[in-house]
């Protein structure tokens, strides 16, 4: 089984609505991430959480909200679902203290 | 601001042929880069890491360099195979959380 896993892997949204990603890790790291990625872009970071308690803005947080729900779960959520937030959003987990992070396997977004 | 930039954006080599791919950032007070392999539907991979403080890793038929101070690390690839064909992205640490990602180069081995 995957370390870290993201549900749902593909979603087609109308402007509007509201929609949750989930990401949930097997690995014990205490360190988890959002990140979304464009065509043509490098991937960017959104929101990231060194344990429950605490939680922080990346460097495009407008538009996005988060929960960690548990240790092992992080959630993403965007409120109102807007066109240019299609795009490929990645969770990633760390270990404290170490530097590599590993990442899901992605989840396709398509607001139309 | 940390800007990082892979140059090409895509690369079509025949098989056998050694790759080489760039990583331009900005800033140079990094404190790791780290190269990764991204294929459809499967997310990234870490291929190496490179310490702020070392020249180079090597695993297997990668070695990936670094020079800090100019600013660029180079990925090499030896003996390329069709199962190479995917984007490879790098990646900066400045602080102990924040990667900086560059676009990627999509890569193509031709059998």
């Amino acid at each position: 089984d995957a370390d870290v896993t993201q549900t749902p892997r593909n979603r087609i949204t109308k402007t509007g609505k509201r929609i949750m990603l989930e990401c949930s890790q097997t690995k014990g790291h205490d360190r988890m991430y959002w990140y979304r990625q464009d065509p043509g872009l490098g991937l960017r970071l959104i929101y990231y959480s060194f344990d429950v308690k605490d939680i922080n803005k990346g460097e495009i947080s407008d538009g996005y909200s988060v929960s960690r729900q548990a240790q092992a779960k992080f959630s993403l959520s965007l409120e109102s679902a807007i066109p240019n937030q299609t795009a490929l959003y990645f969770c990633a987990t760390s270990a404290l203290g170490h530097y590599e992070q590993y990442f899901g396997p992605g989840t396709r977004l398509t607001v139309t | 601001k940390q800007e990082v930039t892979q140059i090409p954006a895509a690369l079509s080599v025949p098989e056998g042929e050694n790759l080489v791919l760039n990583c331009s950032f900005t800033d140079s007070a990094i404190y790791n880069l780290q190269w990764f392999r991204q294929d459809p539907g499967k997310g990234l991979t870490s291929l190496l890491l490179i310490q702020s403080s070392q020249r180079e890793q090597t695993s297997g038929r990668l070695n990936a360099s670094l020079d800090k101070s100019s600013g660029r690390s180079t990925l090499y690839i030896a003996a390329s195979q069709p199962g190479d064909s995917a984007t490879y992205l790098c990646a900066v640490r400045q602080a102990d959380y924040k990667l900086s990602f560059g676009a990627g180069t999509t890569v193509t081995v031709r059998a």
